[in-house]
């Protein structure tokens, strides 16, 4: 019972370059989140997707780009990374009840 | 601007103690708090929940105070174990959770230690 899966776990980028988190969910949710967590700011909404085919601007949209491929999938990119995007993101799914988190990506942008 | 404020930012107790985490949120519209408790190199988790026609919610060892007229929560954690070491954080959101545009609007997190 994987739940949500994110890859990669780690990741080193230098400025400028990009890349893609993916996350995937085995729950059969419809609604799908990024967020990004950063020392004493909390958990922070990037995108979301509210059913596959759609996507939308959370809290801190700014240099990130998504997609839902399906159900399952929903991805994030960097297309150009930034220092102030260091930080730690985490993938959610809900269907009609809580949110459910994967376990995190570590990204480093030097 | 954080609409939920949490303090402290890092807790230590020794065993048995009781850990206390405050929040404070400003738009009145939320009426739902839930709080997640998220360990190491882990995601956070719901740990409890509760809604402002209720004053306090206990589940285990955990309890949730609640004071509508002052716009604040409270997590309690009794009879604390070095196993809740984790970092908590508390949330808001407001009545329509069904739309998934609502936003959960989270606190910045306290890091507890419980000492052995």
């Amino acid at each position: 019972n994987a739940g949500v899966t994110q890859t990669p776990k780690f990741q080193v980028l230098k400025t400028g370059q990009s890349m893609t988190l993916q996350c995937a969910q085995d729950m059969n949710h419809n609604s799908m989140y990024w967020y990004r967590q950063d020392p004493g700011m909390g958990l922070r909404l990037i995108y979301y997707s509210a059913s596959e085919g759609t996507t939308d601007k959370g809290e801190v949209p700014n240099g990130y780009n998504v997609s839902r491929l399906n159900k399952r999938e929903f991805s994030l990119r960097l297309e150009s990374a930034a220092p102030s995007q260091t930080s730690v993101y985490f993938c959610a799914s809900r269907g009609t009840g809580e949110l459910f988190f994967g376990e995190g990506s570590r990204l480093t942008v030097l | 601007q954080q609409q939920v404020k949490q303090s402290p930012q890092s807790l230590i107790v020794q065993k048995g103690g009781i850990p206390i985490i405050n929040c404070a949120y400003e738009n009145t519209a939320f009426d739902y708090f839930p709080w997640y408790q998220q360990f190491p190199g882990k995601g956070p988790a719901l740990l409890i929940a509760i809604r402002p026609d209720v004053s306090e919610k206990k589940e285990g060892r955990f309890t949730i105070s609640f004071n509508k007229s002052a716009k604040q929560f409270s997590l309690h954690i009794m009879d604390s174990q070095p196993g809740d070491s984790a970092t908590y954080f508390c949330a808001a959101i407001t009545r329509s959770w069904d739309n998934a545009g609502n936003m959960l609007t989270f606190g910045g997190g306290t890091r507890l230690m419980v000492k052995p």
